[in-house]
């Protein structure tokens, strides 16, 4: 079974530019999270999606980030203009909730982004 | 409140001791636990998980985990210490009913020395 994807691994850009993510869960899950984790910090969720819709984005800095889950699969998370406290690693997870499973997540490597 | 709680920062080992890594909850309801491994540059890899089942609960690379309803907790054992199990460790869960909310512990850094 194919685990999550995701992409670019390892991104650095200047401030005030912007960068995008993507995700694909694994086939099937309906349900999405965008985490961020800083250096030396556990995982903060920025955003939950429960097939195409938003179930919590509490703590997604709405005045520069923004998610999209189009037809309930596949996602982006973009930031613009990028600071340079968002350097971090944004971990995409997918799992079951919500279809009968036992809502373990699923990580994707991450994407590593440097903002300098 | 409901919530997860790792009680130490960073436990250190030798290869071939045991290892405990310690982990509280606080719930109103029959909580869903796991436990989660991250090595360096990685993401996040389940090790185990609790969902009302056996108490006892083994996962891969030789880890368990009791659960405690009387004591609140699911401390996560291993009894041999490997080089390779040194990582950062969540205790993760939900702990509100259902599963409209993932609580993540602070983590816990194991080293393991030789």
């Amino acid at each position: 079974e194919a685990g999550v994807a995701q992409s670019p691994r390892y991104k650095i850009i200047e401030k005030r530019q912007s960068v995008a993510f993507w995700c694909n869960p694994i086939s099937g899950h309906a349900t999405l999270y965008w985490y961020q984790q800083i250096l030396g910090q556990g995982p903060k969720l920025l955003i939950q999606f429960q097939n195409n819709g938003v179930v919590d984005d509490s703590q997604l800095p709405k005045d520069r980030f923004s998610a999209e889950r189009l037809k309930g699969v596949d996602s982006t998370l973009k930031i613009q203009p990028a600071k340079l406290e968002d350097s971090a690693v944004y971990l995409c997870a997918s799992s079951s909730y919500g279809t009968g499973g036992t809502g373990e997540l699923f990580f994707g490597e991450g994407s590593r982004l440097t903002v300098l | 409140a409901q919530s997860v709680t790792q009680l130490d920062s960073h436990v250190s080992v030798s290869e071939g001791t045991p290892v405990l890594l310690r982990c509280n909850y606080s719930s109103s309801y029959s909580p869903s636990l796991f436990w989660y491994v991250q090595h360096p540059n990685k993401g996040l890899q389940l090790l185990l998980k609790y969902t009302s089942a056996a108490t006892l609960v083994k996962g891969i690379n030789g880890f368990e985990a009791e659960f405690k309803k009387s004591e609140t907790s699911f401390h996560l054992t291993k009894p041999s210490a490997h080089m390779s199990d040194a990582a950062e460790y969540f205790c993760v869960g939900y702990v509100s009913g259902g599963y409209n909310k993932l609580i993540f512990g602070a983590g816990t850094r194991l080293a393991v020395h030789p």
